[in-house]
């Protein structure tokens, strides 16, 4: 398994703003990933973070919106850009160590006020 | 066709008993159920996972059981015990994607 490192743990965010969320792997992985879960809901993905090359978003996610990057093999940010009152969830990474399974972060909780 | 269906919404068991939830699915691509356990406050962590080609998964007090005609599969919990209590997510990836889609998760209450 990886060891998955998310910040922050949680923020309160203005709407309006933007909130940067970064997650760092303690190994190289195949695929990165970022998810959404909204309060007391399901998962879904939002995108596959690419390395050195543009996201892979979901329908009904977009660049504009959530802006990702990945630099390298063990790190990615996630951005959740113009936020409003809806963006408030859980959001996930998610990392593929070369198997199928998947490992997940502990989550960045965000709220928007 | 991108769904898995996931019930019951919630369970209560009694310290010992056994718990199951079932999923359904109707994308006959998917190759790979995994199932999650979530605690409040914490990322999803993988519990046991299962492929089509075997019908039945068992790792210590965990069991998967798979109907491949049917597109179901299913999750028990046998003795069950307070620890267990958290939410519970079946997902489902197709061949070499990685990506899951989740069900819709199961809040599983274990009474002392």
């Amino acid at each position: 398994s990886a060891v998955i490192s998310q910040k922050p743990s949680r923020d309160i965010c203005q709407r309006g703003t933007s909130l940067t969320i970064q997650c760092q792997v303690d190994s190289q992985v195949t695929m990165m990933f970022w998810y959404r879960q909204q309060p007391g809901q399901s998962l879904t993905l939002i995108a596959t973070a690419n390395q050195g090359s543009e996201a892979t978003y979901e329908s009904g996610f977009v660049i504009d919106k959530f802006p990702i990057s990945r630099p390298n093999l063990t790190f990615s940010t996630l951005t959740v850009s113009n936020m409003s009152p809806e963006d408030s969830s859980i959001y996930l990474c998610s990392v593929a160590t070369g198997t199928t399974e998947a490992f997940f972060g502990q989550g960045t909780r965000l709220t928007v006020v | 066709q991108q769904q898995v269906k996931q019930s019951p919404q919630s369970l209560i068991v009694q310290k010992g008993g056994i718990s199951i939830i079932n999923c359904a699915y109707e994308n006959t691509a998917f190759d790979y159920f995994p199932w999650y356990q979530q605690f409040p406050g914490k990322g999803p962590a993988l519990l046991i996972a299962i492929r089509p080609d075997v019908s039945e998964k068992k790792e210590g007090r965990f069991t998967i059981s798979f109907n491949k005609s049917a597109k179901q599969f299913s999750l028990h919990i046998m003795d069950s015990q307070p620890g267990d209590s958290a939410t519970y997510f079946c997902a489902a990836s197709s061949k070499g994607t990685y990506k899951y889609i989740f069900g819709t998760g199961t809040r599983l209450k274990v009474l002392a």
